[in-house]
Formats: structure tokens, C-alpha cells, sequence
């Protein structure tokens, strides 16, 4: 079975401070994509980033990063010089193959994140 | 740019009511998804579809539920006798690779 915790319910920050999300998932697959998605006020969900389990590689897109760690089972997203805009609900979720190929996504409970002006 | 596409946006019904939820997924898509999430709690996944039946399915998608593809462009997800615990968001998806694109979701009411 697949599990994902993101341990901070929420975190609050002053606008262009830097703040880091959280994510840790378990599985027993060798072979898992890992997701970011983003749930602004108006609670549509936003694909920000996937990555596979064979690229440890930590990448970069504008102020965001994300922290790849097999060794730790951790997925963690940095926002830099955060903004008010990026007040949101973020998600980290898992896709793993299950017995069948719909790969379906596993969430993690999500991280409230208010920017304040 | 293509998106899944949602409707009704908002969707109140009564008890007991049955309720159909719309979804156009993006037309070279192979995979379907049904998720729900609750006000204030994670996404969870309701059910999967490929090559016009169920592959996938949670132990939340009981009976109530049914998912079909009637034409081959609409998803829809019916749920025949709505409790209030249905009351929640409804998220269509599509999926091409590994990257799964979400509708922007409908939210059901059930009083």
C-alpha cells in the first residue's frame, strides 16, 4: 500500500520569506512518480511538478525547487521569496503501479499555506 | 491548451436524489478518474476507467456509484441515492503517461 504525510497541517509566513513543504511517502514499488499540486481559494488543482523515482536530481522553476530523497522517502518543495499568491492548499501525492496500470494518485493530506502581506 | 472539462461547477441536490456529474476529459487521454475530497480533507481516489470498464476502484465506490463513458467524449460519475456524507468535491481526471490532468471540479451539496 501506498502512504504520503505531509506532517504540516499549516504554516504561515511573511511574503518573501522562504518557506519548505514538506512531504514524506511510503511504498513498496521501486518504480513511482511523485507529484505537486497546487489547491488555490478557488479549490481547483494545479499540476506543478512530477518526478520519477529513478531521477534524484533536485530541480528548479523560478522561485520553486524541490528536494528529491530516496533515502529519506522525501519530496520536499521550497518556495523562495514567497508571495501572496501563493496562499494555497499544497498537495504532494504518489502514482505507483498497482496490480492493474491505472496508476492512480495517492495524497498526502496537504499543507495550508498563507502569505501574509 | 487542453483541459478536463467540468459540469455543473456547483451542484446542490436533496437527500435520497440521484445525481449525475459530467466530465469531458482531453481527447488523446487512455485513463479516466473519479477522486472526492471532502471540505478540508485530502484528495482521495474514488475509481479509475480504461478501455470503457472499471480497472481501478476504492473501497469508498460502493454500489451507489456508477461511472460510464456514453459517447466516447463524456465521463460521467452518478451516485443514485445521495447521503449528506456525499456532500463534497468531485474531481474528473485524465491521464496520458504519467501526467494526470485534473477538471477544476464540481462541488456537490446534498441537504
Amino acid at each position: 500500500a501506498q502512504k504520503v504525510t505531509q506532517a504540516q497541517t499549516e504554516i504561515s509566513v511573511v511574503e518573501k520569506e522562504d518557506v519548505t513543504l514538506d512531504c514524506v511517502y511510503e511504498t513498496r514499488d521501486t518504480t513511482y512518480y511523485l507529484f505537486w499540486y497546487k489547491q488555490p481559494p478557488s479549490g481547483e488543482l494545479v499540476f506543478l511538478i512530477r518526478r520519477n523515482s529513478f531521477d534524484e536530481q533536485n530541480e528548479i522553476s523560478g522561485r520553486y525547487s524541490w528536494n528529491f530523497q530516496k533515502s529519506t522517502s522525501s519530496f520536499n518543495f521550497t518556495i523562495t521569496a514567497s508571495q501572496v499568491v501563493d496562499s494555497a492548499v499544497y498537495f504532494c501525492a504518489l502514482s505507483a503501479p498497482p496490480s492493474g496500470s491505472a496508476r492512480q494518485l495517492t495524497f498526502g493530506s496537504g499543507t495550508q499555506l498563507t502569505v501574509l502581506p | 491548451e487542453p483541459e478536463v472539462t467540468q459540469t455543473p461547477s456547483h451542484q446542490v441536490t436533496q437527500m435520497g436524489q440521484e445525481v449525475i456529474l459530467r466530465c469531458v476529459p482531453i481527447s488523446n487521454h487512455l485513463y479516466f478518474y473519479w477522486y472526492r475530497q471532502i471540505l478540508g480533507q485530502k484528495v482521495e481516489f474514488l475509481v479509475s476507467f480504461y478501455n470503457n470498464e472499471i480497472s481501478e476502484k476504492s473501497e469508498i465506490f460502493d454500489d451507489q456509484f456508477s461511472v460510464e463513458r456514453p459517447d466516447g467524449s463524456n465521463f460521467t460519475l452518478k451516485i443514485r441515492s445521495t447521503k449528506l456524507e456525499d456532500s463534497a468535491m468531485y474531481f474528473c481526471a485524465s491521464r496520458f503517461a504519467q501526467l494526470c490532468f485534473f477538471g477544476q471540479g464540481t462541488r456537490l451539496t446534498v441537504v
